[in-house]
């Protein structure tokens, strides 16, 4: 009964492929998200969902593809994985997209590209 | 300019005692919203506690409390008792639905390191 769950929770890679990490959320929320965090730990926002409609899409490369086929699942597709995408993912939620509503986050998904 | 700072790149503490992290912030706003999260070694992200702008009174959750001070942009995190558990990077994030798109943004983190 996770919350908010992401897989696959590894990925190793080449580059030049094509990746996919997929999320879901069980808590009946209307917003979802994804948070890149770096080797140095330091998270940005990169995609928000607002009830499949995306609401913020940050200065991410357009090989970076978010697709919500429903409120309950965010998707993240990567094209042409090069060596800076290595770095952990997170997939959150939030009840609604205002700012008193925390987020819920997954347990992340840690990517390297080699 | 950073929006969240956080000043404390470590800190440590040893186990029963107590710990401040600091977080300042930068904004225009006066109505916005709060968070300490933590980051344990498992990876996941937790929410510790939150604090609504408007409101004077510091939240509290168990061993966890704040020190905000609206006028001086600071958000500091208490640990009380501090336990072994408690060993995580802590984030600062700050939000608000009137600037930076309503977007949560994070500090740079804190290692928090705990002794026996």
């Amino acid at each position: 009964d996770t919350a908010v769950s992401q897989t696959p929770k590894y990925l190793v890679t080449q580059m030049g492929n094509d990746k996919s990490i997929k999320c879901e959320q069980n808590l009946g929320h209307d917003t979802m998200y994804w948070y890149k965090q770096d080797s140095k730990k330091f998270l940005k926002i990169m995609f928000s969902y607002n009830n499949k409609e995306l609401i913020i899409n940050e200065t991410v490369p357009n090989r970076f593809s978010p697709k919500s086929p429903d409120k309950a699942h965010l998707n993240l597709h990567i094209n042409s994985l090069e060596l800076g995408d290595s770095a952990v993912y997170f997939c959150a939620s939030s009840q609604v997209f205002l700012g008193n509503s925390p987020l819920h986050f997954g347990n992340g998904t840690r990517l390297t590209v080699t | 300019a950073q929006t969240v700072t956080q000043s404390q790149p470590e800190m440590s503490v040893q186990e029963a005692e107590t710990v401040t992290l600091s977080c300042t912030y930068d904004t225009s706003e006066s109505d916005y919203y709060l968070f300490w999260y933590k980051q344990p070694p498992s990876r996941q992200m937790i929410l510790v506690i939150r604090q609504e702008a408007y409101k004077q009174q510091n939240a509290t959750e168990n061993r966890f409390s704040v020190n905000f001070q609206k006028a001086a942009k600071s958000f500091s995190l208490k640990i009380s008792d501090s336990q072994l558990g408690d060993a995580a990077m802590y984030f600062c994030a700050y939000r608000s639905d009137m600037e930076y798109g309503n977007k949560l943004v994070f500090g740079a983190g804190t290692i928090l390191r705990v002794k026996s």
